[in-house]
């Protein structure tokens, strides 16, 4: 099974300020067919499923806020907020859909400092 | 809009089975697989299992293996998962998935109670 591992566990920053969240895959992600990693990141609030914000690595979903972006390749992932809003609150999870089984990384919590 | 609304909460007693549906609107139904992953409480993500609505055809996780059964009904769009067996670790919210591969959309997710 591919193994994704997120870093931090959880992070407390202050409003405006930048957001990183790193995800590394245990091996490589890449899909063939179109020459793009299989990742996605999501967002969950509590109570709600997970939302979708990235996928295939860096392409933001519609609706999404453009604060948000996605980047890496190979094994090394991360999603960044170019500046922290108070809505951003949530649990933060990566998901490889290279192969299955589908596996997603640990979750990184995210908090207002 | 794509959408994927899922059947009401459940609560079962250990060894009984459990049937969650998903109920699929705004796009083909045969075109894009149909995952389920379930969130124990205060816990991540697990990927249980994926079904192609198309053929029918279907993968597990092997922790599942044995215990799980997707199916579908493309009549009405909507795609089943049973879970039998149940213990007090089957406790969770389970979530239909279309699959990431064509921008995923989730169910709103079925809270399963194992409890005696």
């Amino acid at each position: 099974d591919i193994v994704m591992t997120q870093s931090p566990d959880s992070l407390a920053v202050s409003l405006g300020e930048r957001v990183t969240i790193n995800c590394k895959s245990s091996q490589s992600i890449l899909y063939s067919f179109n020459n793009k990693n299989s990742l996605a990141w999501y967002q969950q609030k509590p109570g709600q499923p997970p939302e979708l914000l990235i996928s295939w690595a860096s392409t933001r979903e519609s609706g999404v806020p453009d604060r948000f972006s996605g980047s890496g390749s190979g094994t090394d992932f991360t999603l960044s907020i170019s500046s922290l809003q108070a809505e951003d609150v949530g649990i933060y999870y990566c998901h490889q859909y290279y192969d299955v089984p589908h596996t997603f990384g640990q979750g990184t919590k995210l908090e207002i400092k | 809009q794509v959408q994927l609304v899922q059947s009401g909460a459940e609560v079962k007693k250990p060894g009984a089975s459990v049937k969650v549906s998903c109920k699929t609107s705004g796009y083909t139904f045969v075109d894009h697989l149909i995952h389920w992953v379930r969130q124990a409480p205060g816990q991540g993500l697990e990927w249980t299992g994926r079904i192609n609505p198309n053929r029918g055809d279907t993968r597990y996780a092997q922790k599942f293996q044995g215990r799980v059964t997707m199916t579908r009904d493309t009549s009405i769009s909507t795609a089943y998962m049973e879970l039998s067996g149940l213990t007090s670790d089957d406790t969770a919210v389970y979530y239909c998935v279309r699959d990431p591969r064509s921008s995923s959309v989730w169910g709103q997710g079925t809270p399963v109670t194992v409890s005696s």
